[in-house]
């Protein structure tokens, strides 16, 4: 099982600022099928990229992923007040499907 | 638009089983794989199996193996989840997330509203 490790746990930024999010895999997630999903409160997960750097359909180009093998990066350019959730990096290229377990991202 | 409607909450009691159904809508049911995941309260989202709506091929995590039971009807555009034994353990919401593709490896496109499944006695 690849098991996730997501960096910081929770990440304190004001609107505007840039957010870098960091997931590390315990072994290579083939084909970078690595995904990134951004969950509010009482929602379920919404796809923002995957392939490591794919953009889902209608998501803001201020979302940026990067990274291959064992480390994977999420940027958010510059925050907006919509964007303070907690985010999950996934990978989809091995059973079981595994995700992190989380950065929160708040409002400092 | 596609839409994944889920069926409501469930309370159940310890050893029962739960049926959560998954009402597709949108897109061709047969063309994309669904996947079914489970997240407790502040915990990470948990995989626990998926079908590919064509042919009706399941797998199942290893965690769930011998008590999670996928299947669909394609005439009803509907995805099922049956999970038995149910231990207090088991509390939490439960998704179907549509696959981006029909089989093999992608990511989860849409996600139904989710499930609360409570056990109590």
């Amino acid at each position: 099982e690849i098991v996730l490790t997501q960096s910081p746990g929770t990440l304190s930024l004001s609107p505007g600022e840039r957010a870098t999010l960091s997931c590390r895999a315990s072994q290579s997630v083939s084909n970078s099928f690595l995904a990134w999903y951004q969950q509010k409160p009482g929602q379920a997960p919404r796809l923002l990229i995957y392939g490591a750097s794919g953009r889902a359909t209608g998501i803001p180009d201020r979302f940026s992923g990067s990274g291959s093998g064992t480390d994977f990066t999420l940027t958010i350019s510059r925050l907006e007040p919509a964007d303070f959730a907690v985010y999950y990096c996934q990978q989809y290229g091995s059973s079981p499907r595994t995700f992190g377990q989380g950065t929160k991202v708040e409002i400092k | 638009q596609i839409q994944l409607l889920q069926s409501g909450a469930a309370v159940k009691k310890p050893g029962a089983s739960v049926k959560v159904s998954c009402k597709a809508s949108g897109y061709t049911f047969t063309a994309y794989a669904m996947h079914w995941v489970r997240q407790a309260p502040g915990q990470r989202p948990e995989w626990m199996g998926w079908s590919n709506a064509g042919n009706g091929k399941t797998e199942y995590s290893q965690k769930f193996q011998g008590r999670v039971t996928i299947t669909r009807d394609t005439s009803a555009t509907t995805a099922y989840m049956e999970l038995s034994s149910l231990r207090s353990e088991d509390m939490a919401v439960y998704y179907c997330a549509r696959a981006r593709g029909g089989s093999g490896s992608y990511p989860f496109d849409y996600w139904g509203q989710g499930t609360l499944v409570t056990v109590s006695s």
